[in-house]
């Protein structure tokens, strides 16, 4: 069975730089894309990006120049880094692997989910 | 970007009958590159529905996807209590992947 945990800080300060990390459990780790979600409370989900097993990433085009997403094989763990954090970066962040249908990714396994609150 | 547009915004109905949500996208999503997701309160969302009419392992078969192009729709047919929850279309046809704002289903 697939499982992935995350993990990371859940209060920041603005300015801050975000980290978190999913490690996932069974399955493979190199057939898939491995990707960051957010979801602001009670609101929507948002795509942040994603990564590959050869590192390859995909990012949203309205938080790439503050996002690095990385992944360590070794230990079968992503990683996500947003920089220069501010209120609206607030939001619930889930990790889930992106399982690839010819073109692109919809998701069928996903972490518990980190609330991040980013308040001075 | 793709804009995904559910609708309506809440549906109320009781156990028993059926649901229809819709998901229409600003531009056509050529491949049904199409998924649907249920997610319950403090909870992680749950895929349903992937290639627009694909169900996942384990989704029961009262759950159901049709749609091309730029309309989609999921279709719940004989609610049963534990299916009123938040809905949420995705597309994965072009970057970046986006989703709609949601369908509340709830009980009447």
């Amino acid at each position: 069975q697939v499982q992935l945990q995350q993990w990371g800080a859940g209060l920041l300060k603005p300015a801050e730089t975000l980290s978190l990390t999913c490690a996932v459990y069974g399955g493979s780790f190199s057939a898939y894309y491995w990707t960051w979600i957010r979801q602001p409370p009670g609101k929507g989900l948002t795509w942040i990006g994603d990564i590959n097993h050869g590192g390859r990433t995909h990012y949203s085009p309205s938080l790439k120049d503050r996002l690095t997403i990385s992944i360590d094989m070794s230990k079968k763990q992503f990683s996500l880094n947003l920089s220069s954090v501010t209120a609206a970066d607030t939001a619930v962040y889930y990790c889930a692997r992106g399982r690839t249908d010819t073109r692109g990714d919809y998701f069928d396994y996903w972490g518990q989910g980190n609330l991040v609150t980013v308040s001075s | 970007e793709i804009v995904l547009t559910q609708s309506p915004g809440t549906l109320s109905l009781s156990p028993g009958e059926r649901a229809s949500l819709s998901c229409r996208a600003s531009q056509d999503i050529s491949g049904n590159y199409f998924a649907w997701y249920q997610q319950k309160a403090g909870q992680a969302p749950r895929l349903l529905i992937s290639g627009a009419s694909s169900r996942a392992t384990g989704i029961p078969d009262r759950f159901s996807g049709s749609g091309s192009g730029t309309d989609f729709a999921l279709t719940i047919t004989r609610l049963d209590p534990e299916d009123f929850a938040v809905y949420y279309c995705q597309q994965y046809g072009d970057f970046p992947y986006t989703f709609g704002q949601g369908t509340t289903l709830e009980i009447k």
